[in-house]
């Protein structure tokens, strides 16, 4: 069955600096990989889409890359603030693309960006 | 972007009730939507999945009987959690999607007592 391991629980970063989150993931050629955003007793908010054909994207201070041989991805937050502490949640469609068939979720890397 | 309207965001409730969590696309069209649990500290798990104007679709291990999804026009879904027990207290998300992206609502959480 597909398997998403998120680096680590918890990350704590200096504020100004880059935090970089890893996503790997077994058992499965994935058509899309998506990162979101949580905030305690919320749901995902979407931050950022990337395909299989993809190495990398990018949207203001985020950046997202994906390696299909390493089965991998990395999230940078560049510049980062307080405010972007949240827990980051990797996901993979579970089907054809696009998240028609639901998404799996990595349990998430909740970052603390420290004053 | 999208918006997923979900309500009520917080529910109580006696053991042997039944429960009714709604989730609305506002301002666009959803053929599907999908229902997501979450307990403390763990991943988002794929309860099943809501077509509208047919039966849902569940995911191994869970009970359908239990957990009733009407889907009844390209906007709205309903989770009706049957006969709720303590042990169905948790995070409920819904999510619909447009153009390769989830969009998910806010979120209910379920307290059994």
């Amino acid at each position: 069955s597909q398997k998403i391991e998120q680096n680590s629980e918890a990350l704590n970063i200096q504020e100004g600096k880059t935090a970089t989150l890893t996503c790997n993931y077994t058992n499965y050629s994935p058509a899309y990989l998506q990162w979101y955003r949580q905030d305690p007793g919320r749901g995902p908010v979407f931050l950022l889409l990337i395909r299989e054909n993809e190495k990398e994207k990018r949207k203001e201070r985020l950046k997202v890359t994906f390696d299909t041989t390493l089965k991998q991805s990395l999230f940078h937050i560049t510049a980062s603030q307080p405010a972007d502490s949240a827990t980051y949640l990797c996901a993979l469609d579970r089907g054809s693309g696009g998240g028609a068939d639901g998404l799996t979720f990595g349990k998430g890397t909740h970052l603390i960006i420290q004053p | 972007g999208a918006v997923v309207s979900q309500h009520p965001s917080w529910v109580i409730c006696k053991s042997g009730t039944s429960v009714k969590i709604e989730c609305r696309s506002l301002d666009f069209q959803a053929t599907t939507m999908f229902w997501y649990r979450q307990f403390p500290k763990q991943s988002l798990m794929l309860m099943a999945t809501s077509n509208e104007g047919s039966k849902a679709t569940y995911e191994q291990g869970v009970e359908k009987d239990k957990f009733l999804i009407n889907h009844a026009s390209l906007t709205l879904s309903t989770l009706t959690v049957t006969s709720a027990h303590p042990e169905d207290s948790s995070f409920y998300i819904c999510s619909a999607g447009r153009n390769n992206i989830q969009y998910f609502g806010a979120g209910t959480r379920l307290s059994v007592l």
